[in-house]
């Protein structure tokens, strides 16, 4: 099945910094998904990216999917402590079945 | 709108016992996940349903592990019997079309 690799597992930011997150993938993606999951919560759907190149932006939240569709991004400016929990990307297989990467956990300090 | 529903929400068993958990979609949604998260780990799918149909259910433990989805609605997925290894949270998803709306999951500790 589909294999992808997130780095890095873990992120101590000072409020304030920016923080970033990526995803890869050794196969061309059709699509990638990011979710959000929140301490002791379940994975919140976040954006989808569908073409080459494309960057997409959610307020402090900017996300980019690579131009050969084999990597994306997830890059957060000046972080608060709202932006604490685990992000994981997600890339599909056939039937839209999501495989989810091994997330990178951020802790913000105040 | 309603969000997907899990119950029960905290389970502890003992190993070799069997457990259910059950699982209600959003209204309207014909795709169905059953996912396995362990700590520290992202979900693992266990299995998916498009209304009562199984899609795929390759990386299901069936010796194990079983799901059904009767009336293409409610889910329920039982584990007989249980092992350690499968101390993790069960999470339920839905779908209309690309994104997944994720159930509060149900903890299961097998002492």
């Amino acid at each position: 099945g589909q294999q992808v690799m997130q780095i890095p597992q873990y992120q101590h930011v000072q409020e304030g910094e920016d923080f970033t997150t990526y995803c890869n993938s050794s196969t061309t993606l059709s699509n990638i998904q990011w979710y959000k999951q929140r301490p002791g919560g379940h994975p919140v759907f976040l954006i989808q990216l569908v073409k080459s190149g494309e960057v997409k932006k959610q307020k402090r939240l900017t996300f980019q999917f690579g131009e050969a569709k084999k990597n994306s991004s997830l890059h957060i400016t000046a972080t608060q402590t709202t932006d604490v929990g685990t992000y994981f990307c997600a890339v599909p297989n056939a039937g839209n079945m999501l495989t989810f990467g091994g997330g990178t956990r951020l802790m913000v300090k105040p | 709108e309603a969000g997907v529903a899990q119950s029960p929400r905290y389970k502890i068993i003992e190993k070799r016992q069997s457990v259910a958990f059950w699982c209600n979609p959003i209204s309207g949604h014909a795709t169905l996940y059953w996912y396995q998260q362990i700590l520290g780990q992202g979900p693992k799918l266990l299995i998916q349903f498009q209304n009562n149909g199984v899609v795929d259910d390759s990386q299901l433990p069936k010796d194990r592990f079983s799901a059904e989805r009767l009336k293409g609605v409610d889910s329920t997925l039982k584990i007989q019997p249980a092992k350690l290894e499968d101390s993790a949270v069960y999470l339920c998803a839905s779908s209309l079309s690309r994104e997944q709306y994720f159930g509060p999951g149900t903890r299961l500790t097998v002492t």
